[in-house]
């Protein structure tokens, strides 16, 4: 199994700001995977995130607005940059060592006013 | 591409009944199946998975089978209580896809007293 740690846990910023979020992974992996759940949604993949590699955005996600950085296999970022309160959500982050198993972080609520 | 159509919520039971989460997919190759639940204000949880086909994931009570000829991944429990309150998420990775996961759009359950 992977122990993920996601931090901040939660937070509250001001529109026009940009918030990064940083995910820890207790082994290494290949790749690592940031999604997105709108409240009362289900779960969207944002990106994939190789490391020594631009990660790869899934369609109606974009790089200057989810930027994102992988320098090694046990770490990654996410940020959310110009926030807006339609960016309020929680983001998480998953590791999946191999296609039968998905590990995720505890996720962070971000809430924009 | 892959898809991952499950029961629409919310579903209200009273403890002890029966519960039935109709799971159904959609993919190429030869997916893994999962069941994630959400508790209220908390992160995903892997409540089961199963990784080939005939293959039965349990835990907590929870039972699902994978079914390749009806393409199902159906999740049941005999005899729910109230700590079952929850969201279940029904969710497929594809052989290829190194843990990436498709999921469903999510199935409230409240069970009363």
């Amino acid at each position: 199994s992977a122990v993920i740690s996601q931090k901040p846990s939660r937070d509250i910023c001001q529109r026009g700001t940009s918030l990064t979020i940083q995910c820890q992974v207790d082994s290494q992996v290949t790749m690592m995977f940031w999604y997105r759940q709108q409240p009362g949604q289900s779960l969207t993949l944002i990106a994939t995130a190789n490391q020594g590699s631009e990660a790869t955005y899934e369609s109606g996600f974009v790089i200057d607005k989810f930027p994102i950085s992988r320098p090694n296999l046990t770490f990654s970022t996410l940020t959310v940059s110009n926030m807006s309160p339609e960016d309020s959500s929680i983001y998480l982050c998953s590791v999946g060592p191999t296609h039968t198993e998905a590990f995720f972080g505890q996720g962070t609520r971000l809430t924009v006013v | 591409g892959n898809s991952v159509t499950q029961m629409e919520g919310p579903v209200t039971l009273s403890e002890e009944a029966f519960l039935t989460i109709n799971c159904t997919y959609t993919a190429t190759g030869y997916p893994s199946l999962f069941w994630y639940v959400q508790y209220p204000g908390e992160g995903l949880q892997l409540l089961l998975k199963a990784t080939k086909a005939d293959d039965k994931g349990s835990n907590k009570g929870f039972e699902a089978t994978y079914r390749k000829e009806t393409t199902s991944f159906h999740l049941e429990k005999g005899s729910v209580q109230v700590s079952d309150s929850a969201v279940y998420f029904c969710a497929l990775s594809d052989s290829d896809s190194w843990g990436k996961l498709q999921f469903g759009a999510g199935t409230q359950v409240v069970v009363t007293p």
